[in-house]
């Protein structure tokens, strides 16, 4: 079955310093989107990403963060300066269609450690 | 906006045996769809179920079912004949129906997550 990947599965970052996060989502997939879940909390929706834009986010999703799609397969979450309070699980979700019932499918998430 | 409430940190059941996990929401909305997500300690979130609110019919899928009372605003999940691969933490979580400009985009909005023992 199509999976949506991550990658690194674990990303240890200095604070201050720029990261990326990559995924990969389902081939045919259409609708992208970035959720965080700082370690013993519930996760929470950061951006939505749908034909080359952002559709919604979140207020978590200060000018710190970007999306892009650069090359039509992959979704990067960018955080440009980060600060110990983005340490957290990042997960890609996408999704196929418009349809109402389709649901979103996650990757395995990626560990982000600010030191 | 909406909120989803997972009153239970955590459950446990023996093997074999049935639970039930509690989730409730919150909205003004009367089209949305309602899941449940489970996640293992491999840490990928796994789609279990999903029910329409316009659909009055409880969804099934296996082992899983739900209890969906649309005016009680409550989504529990039952899981039957427990099995040690049940272990893992389960989400609710909450999609609007209606996105407007966001049509096909709607975020999900989660609970806080129960995390489900099975005993051997």
């Amino acid at each position: 079955e199509p999976e949506v990947t991550q990658t690194p599965s674990h990303q240890v970052t200095q604070m201050g310093q720029e990261v990326i996060l990559r995924c990969v989502p389902i081939s045919n997939h259409l609708y992208f989107y970035w959720y965080r879940q700082i370690l013993g909390q519930k996760v929470e929706f950061l951006v939505s990403f749908y034909n080359n834009e952002i559709s919604e986010k979140s207020e978590i999703f200060d000018d710190q963060f970007s999306v892009e799609r650069p090359d039509g397969s992959n979704f990067t979450l960018k955080i440009r300066s980060t600060k110990l309070e983005d340490s957290a699980m990042y997960f890609c979700a996408s999704k196929g269609g418009a349809g109402r019932n389709q649901p979103q499918h996650f990757g395995d998430g990626t560990r982000l450690s600010i030191l | 906006a909406q909120t989803v409430t997972q009153s239970q940190p955590e459950m446990s059941v023996q093997e074999a045996e049935t639970v039930t996990l509690s989730c409730t929401y919150d909205t003004s909305e009367s089209d949305y769809y309602l899941f449940w997500y489970k996640q293992p300690p491999s840490r990928q979130m796994i789609l279990v179920i999903r029910q329409e609110a316009y659909k009055q019919q409880n969804a099934t899928e296996n082992r899983f079912s739900v209890n969906f009372q649309k005016a009680a605003k409550s989504f529990s999940l039952k899981i039957s004949d427990s099995q040690l691969g049940d272990a893992a933490m389960y989400f609710c979580a909450y999609r609007s129906g209606i996105g407007g400009s966001n049509f096909g985009n709607e975020k999900l909005t989660f609970g806080t997550g129960t995390r489900l023992t099975i005993i051997p």
